[in-house]
């Protein structure tokens, strides 16, 4: 299955700034997602990355919040924007490849102090 | 719309013994599956999944898992548990074909006596 590298793996910001998480993948992938994990929560989906084409946000989840972009079939980047505490998560990335599935980058643990 | 439902959200299981972790989903037809493994601090780890074909699936970590469309199921079993197997353990379900979102249990923490 595809790799993905995803970075940074932690921060801490201060409120009102903004991060900008990159991941990188080792094969071209048509889609790729992003993920947030909030403390001792499953995972819900941000919005979903095509190449080409803007990104596609799940209800609760604006642009304006959480731009993406996808330049290329093996890179996508999340920001997160004007930071609160109520930001702190962990953010994944995934992409989807054929038969092999759903591959997760490691996470980046967000701390928004 | 679907869902996925993981009834134990912690699991205590002594070193060796066995484990069946459980997944329920509901779903228009007959989607992907697929377990992950999260140890903390860390992403998703993909432990199996069922596509089509046999429905014992067997993955890495000595773990299987039994597709049983009557339930609606997907429970995940491992013989004899490791302490290494300490982690929190999520279902989910896609679509055929794939290419869409993944909807996710909330997750089973698992804890290993020793």
């Amino acid at each position: 299955s595809a790799v993905i590298s995803q970075k940074p793996s932690r921060d801490i910001c201060q409120r009102g700034t903004s991060l900008t998480i990159q991941c990188q993948v080792d094969s071209q992938v048509t889609m790729m997602f992003w993920y947030r994990q909030q403390p001792g929560q499953s995972l819900t989906l941000i919005a979903t990355a095509n190449q080409g084409s803007e990104a596609t946000y799940e209800s609760g989840f604006v642009i304006d919040k959480f731009p993406i972009s996808r330049p290329n079939l093996t890179f996508s980047t999340l920001t997160v924007s004007n930071m609160s505490p109520e930001d702190s998560s962990i953010y994944l990335c995934s992409a989807h490849r054929g038969n092999y599935g759903y591959t997760f980058g490691s996470g980046t643990r967000l701390t928004v102090v | 719309a679907q869902s996925v439902t993981q009834p134990d959200i912690h699991i205590t299981v002594s070193e060796g013994a066995s484990l069946e972790l459980r997944c329920n989903y509901s779903y228009g037809a007959t989607p992907y599956l697929f377990w992950y493994v999260q140890s903390p601090g860390q992403g998703l780890q993909l432990l199996l999944k069922y596509f089509s074909g046999d429905t014992l699936v067997q993955g890495i970590k000595g773990f299987e898992a039994e597709f049983k469309r009557s339930q609606s199921s997907f429970n995940l079993r491992k013989p004899s548990v490791h302490w290494s197997d300490a982690a929190e353990y999520f279902c989910a379900v896609g679509p055929r074909g794939g290419g869409n979102k993944l909807t996710f249990g909330t997750g089973t923490q698992l804890k290993v006596e020793l």
